[in-house]
This record gives structure tokens, sequence and C-alpha cells, in this order.
């Protein structure tokens, strides 16, 4: 079955302790980008990767980082999180023209 | 600079009644993808459609439909005989077709069906 999947759904953590949200995907698609979304704000894209060694930021990339070092991973870092990236995150992945996207990882931050 | 607006913040109907969600779009951009997502309480992105900006066609599948207007800058979505089922979070959302493919999201409508 062709999905996106991310670990973990659900996390609370506290301000400063590094933390990694993973994501794969299983259909060999060489776009895929992160995603936060807040109340009131819809989605906001925080980095994205056109293909393996290459990402870029997005909208929201302060206080993230990525890494592509395969075409299935991309996994979102948070080096020192704070109460402002509580938030409900999504990994997307796209073929051709659209985006297909993870469950979503709802993250707490105290 | 691209920008997708949904300028309805929620809306409530009673089962089976008939709604429209807007979405209203700004781009630069001649050739364009736009997008419909279902966000069900559980949490997930369900895609839904999309449209090629030149292909102003409109589609039926099911119960829902989408009316794209290019004159009118409008991709509108309508859920006829609405169900408790359709109780969600819609996104519209524009991407460019070519460079770094960016998405832009609107800010969704919720969406309650009352039985």
């Amino acid at each position: 079955e062709a999905q996106v999947t991310q670990n973990p759904r659900y996390l609370i953590t506290v301000t400063g302790k590094k933390l990694t949200v993973t994501c794969s995907q299983n259909m060999n698609h060489e776009y895929m980008s992160w995603y936060r979304q807040d109340p009131g704000l819809g989605l906001r894209q925080i980095y994205y990767s056109m293909n393996v060694e290459v990402t870029d930021k997005g909208d929201v990339p302060e206080g993230y980082k990525v890494s592509r070092k395969e075409k299935r991973n991309f996994p979102l870092i948070l080096e020192s999180p704070s109460p402002n990236q509580t938030s409900l995150y999504f990994c997307a992945s796209r073929g051709v023209g659209t985006q297909y996207f993870g469950p979503g990882t709802r993250l707490l931050v105290l | 600079a691209q920008k997708v607006t949904q300028a309805q913040t929620e809306i409530s109907v009673v089962e089976k009644e008939d709604v429209t969600l807007d979405c209203v779009y700004e781009t630069r951009d001649t050739t364009y993808y736009l997008f419909w997502y279902k966000q069900p309480p559980s949490g997930e992105l369900v895609f839904l459609i999309r449209r090629n900006s030149f292909d102003e066609q409109n589609e039926i599948s099911g119960r829902y439909s989408w009316n794209f207007q290019k004159s009118t800058s409008s991709f509108n979505f309508t859920i006829t005989a609405s169900q408790v089922v359709d109780s969600a979070v819609y996104f519209c959302a524009l991407s460019e077709a070519s460079g770094t493919y960016k998405y832009i999201f609107g800010t969704g409508t919720r969406l309650k069906v009352l039985a």
C-alpha cells in the first residue's frame, strides 16, 4: 500500500530536549516536505526536499532542521524545542502534481 | 505573491442540505494546480481533487462537485445532500506547476453537518 508514515504520532516533551520526527514514504517520490498546522493559520511549509541531499527552507524554517540521506526518509529535527513549536506536523510526499500526507504528529512542548 | 483565501471559517448545515465551500486564489503563474483536502476529526489529510489550470471543466464525484472559474480565480467545492460524515475541516490549496512546486494552503473551512 502506497503511504507516508510518521513517528511518533503523539509526543510530549520539555523545552530544550532535542527530538526527531521520522517520515518515510514507499512511493519512490523525489519531493518531500514538512508542514505545521496551527489554528487559524492553515498549513505552512517548514522545509522541503526535491531529491536526496537537496533541501531548502519553506516559509517557517526557524528552529527546525531536516536531512535527506535516502530518497524514502525525510526526518524533521528540533534541536532545542520551544513552546511555540507546539503544533500538528505533517510530512508529505509528492507524486505527479499531488502531495500525499502522512497521518500527522501532535507535538506538545512544555 | 501566491495566496489562497477561504473566507468561511465555519459553516453549519443540517443533514441533507447542500453546502458550498468557497476558495479564491491569487497567482501570477499561468500554469498551476488547485487542490481540495479534507481533514476529518481524526486529523489526517485526505486528498479530494486536483485541477490543472488549463482544465476549467467542472468535476463531479458522487455528492461532491467542484467549480473552477479562472475569470474569478475561484475553485469552489459543493457537497450535495450533506451527511454527518462530511463534518470536517476542508482546505483549498494552490501549487506551482514547476520549480519548487510549492503548496500554499488556505486557512480552512470547518464544516459541521448536524443530524
